[in-house]
């Protein structure tokens, strides 16, 4: 079965320093990948997104990410942290066989220190 | 939010009482789903449906019913309300088969 695991629950770093979330998933073929953001009381918002092509994918903010098929994970980084990105992201998983199939990771709280 | 409302944003209910979230989406899309986000989970499917009276369950379907009489409307029943559906819950469009999915922003159900 797909899942979706997201080993850190909480990171924080100091504003401008990097940032890598980790996202490992298990699947039998080639999986469509996203990356959400949500902020407090919002809804999610797409930041990237991956379904075939470069395995480097450039998203919104700044964040890109990098599909790995050997390693199974898909990895968000962002070179310099703003404060604004403190929020909950979510790592997903699309089974292309069943478009209505797609699954979250249980998420990663970043706390930005000014 | 790709026009996606939800209603109520927030609700408080006691256990054992019938309770209906709205989805209603201004695009004409298709596919329609309806999550829980819970604390430790993400978010984890309900329901979905591919167009009018075309629904499908999902992984968390247990205690929720949906119904879809017309295109902009995606509706969320919990027959008898318990406390384990306290929860936030979303709704989300996707614009095609290979496409990402667009969020509501969410209803907070509190079930006392």
């Amino acid at each position: 079965a797909q899942s979706v695991t997201q080993p850190d629950i909480h990171i924080t770093v100091s504003e401008g320093a990097s940032l890598e979330l980790r996202c490992n998933y298990s699947y039998g073929a080639t999986p469509y990948l996203f990356w959400y953001v949500q902020s407090p009381g919002q809804g999610l918002q797409l930041l990237l997104k991956y379904f075939s092509g470069d395995t480097l994918v450039q998203g919104i903010k700044g964040f890109e990410a990098e599909f790995k098929r050997s390693q199974s994970s898909f990895n968000l980084r962002k070179p310099s942290v703003h404060w604004s990105d403190a929020a909950e992201y979510f790592c997903a998983v699309g089974d292309k066989t069943s478009y209505d199939k797609v699954i979250f990771g249980p998420g990663t709280s970043l706390s930005v220190i000014p | 939010d790709a026009g996606i409302t939800q209603s109520p944003r927030h609700k408080v209910t006691e256990t054992g009482t019938p309770v209906t979230l709205r989805c209603h989406q201004t695009e004409n899309h298709r596919y329609m789903y309806w999550y829980r986000q819970d604390p430790g989970h993400g978010l984890r499917l309900i329901h979905y449906s591919y167009g009018v009276k075309d629904t499908d369950k999902g992984e968390v379907s247990d205690g929720y019913s949906v119904s879809r009489s017309k295109t902009e409307d995606f509706l969320l029943t919990l027959e008898s309300a318990t406390s384990s559906q306290t929860s936030v819950y979303f709704c989300a469009i996707r614009t095609g088969q290979n496409t990402e999915a667009f969020f509501g922003q969410g209803t907070r159900l509190t079930v006392v």
